[in-house]
C-alpha cells in the first residue's frame, strides 16, 4: 500500500534556530496535508498543498510540495517555545476511488529555551 | 473554524465490556467521518472510513465485528468497541470531513483504557 515516510523522527533545537521536516510518498499524491499535534493534544490542521512545485507561507512556517508531487518540506524560521509538539504530514492519494489520507510517522520537535 | 467534539474523552473498562465512542461535527455536515487510532508517540493509523448512510470501510488489519461503526446522520458517527481487551487500550481519535472539501477537522480525542 502507500506510505508515506517522514524525517526525521525527533528533533531538538535551540530557541532561535532553524527546523526543517521532510516528507516522502511512495506513490503521487493529489495533495499533501500538515499537522502539528502539541502533546496530550490532538492533530490540528495547519495546511493543505495541491499543485506541483506549490509554496506557502504561514508567518515563520515554509511549506512545499515537490515538482512530482511525492515529496514535501516544512520548514520554520527561528524556532520558539510555542512550536514544540509533533508535526505530521498527510499524502492524500486516490485509490480504487477512494480518497485516503495516509499519514508520515511524525517529526517531534523539542525547543530549548 | 470547524469543531468537531468527541465524547467520551477518556473511559476506563473491564475487559470484556463494550465501549461506544462519539463523534460530532457540531457546525458542519460531515458526509465522511474518519476514526484512527494512535499509540504514544507514534502516528495515527487509520482505522475505517465512514460516510453517512452506507457501511464503513475498514483499512486491512482492522476487525469490523470488533469495531463497529455506524454513520447515522451527517453530524454523528459512533464507533464502539465491542469485548474490550487491554490490548485495545489507546487513544482514539476521529475526524470529519465536510463534503467536497479536503481539509479534515480531528476531535479532542478518547483515551481508552481497558483493565
Amino acid at each position: 500500500g502507500q506510505q508515506v515516510m517522514q524525517i526525521p523522527q525527533y528533533q531538538h533545537v535551540q530557541e532561535g534556530e532553524d527546523f526543517t521536516t521532510y516528507c516522502n510518498s511512495s506513490t503521487t499524491l493529489s495533495n499533501i496535508q500538515w499537522y502539528k499535534q502539541r502533546p496530550g493534544g490532538h492533530p490540528v490542521f495547519l495546511i493543505q498543498l495541491v499543485k506541483s512545485g506549490e509554496v506557502k507561507k504561514q508567518k515563520r512556517l515554509t511549506f512545499q510540495f515537490g515538482e512530482a508531487k511525492k515529496n514535501s518540506s516544512l520548514h520554520i524560521t527561528a524556532t520558539q517555545t510555542t512550536d514544540v509538539g509533533t508535526y505530521f504530514c498527510a499524502g492524500q492519494y486516490v485509490d480504487m476511488g477512494r480518497r485516503a489520507l495516509t499519514f508520515g510517522s511524525g517529526t517531534r520537535l523539542q525547543v530549548q529555551p | 473554524g470547524a469543531v468537531v467534539s468527541q465524547h467520551p474523552s477518556r473511559v476506563i473498562c473491564k475487559s470484556g465490556t463494550s465501549v461506544k465512542i462519539e463523534c460530532r461535527s457540531l457546525d458542519f455536515q460531515a458526509t465522511t467521518m474518519f476514526w484512527y487510532r494512535q499509540f504514544p508517540k507514534q502516528s495515527l493509523m487509520l482505522m475505517a472510513t465512514s460516510n453517512e448512510g452506507s457501511k464503513a470501510t475498514y483499512e486491512q488489519g482492522v476487525e469490523k465485528d470488533k469495531f463497529l461503526i455506524n454513520h447515522a446522520s451527517l453530524t454523528l458517527s459512533t464507533l464502539t468497541v465491542t469485548s474490550a481487551h487491554p490490548e485495545d487500550s489507546s487513544f482514539y481519535i476521529c475526524s470529519a470531513r465536510e463534503n467536497l472539501r479536503e481539509t479534515q477537522y480531528f476531535g479532542p480525542g478518547t483515551r481508552l483504557l481497558v483493565l
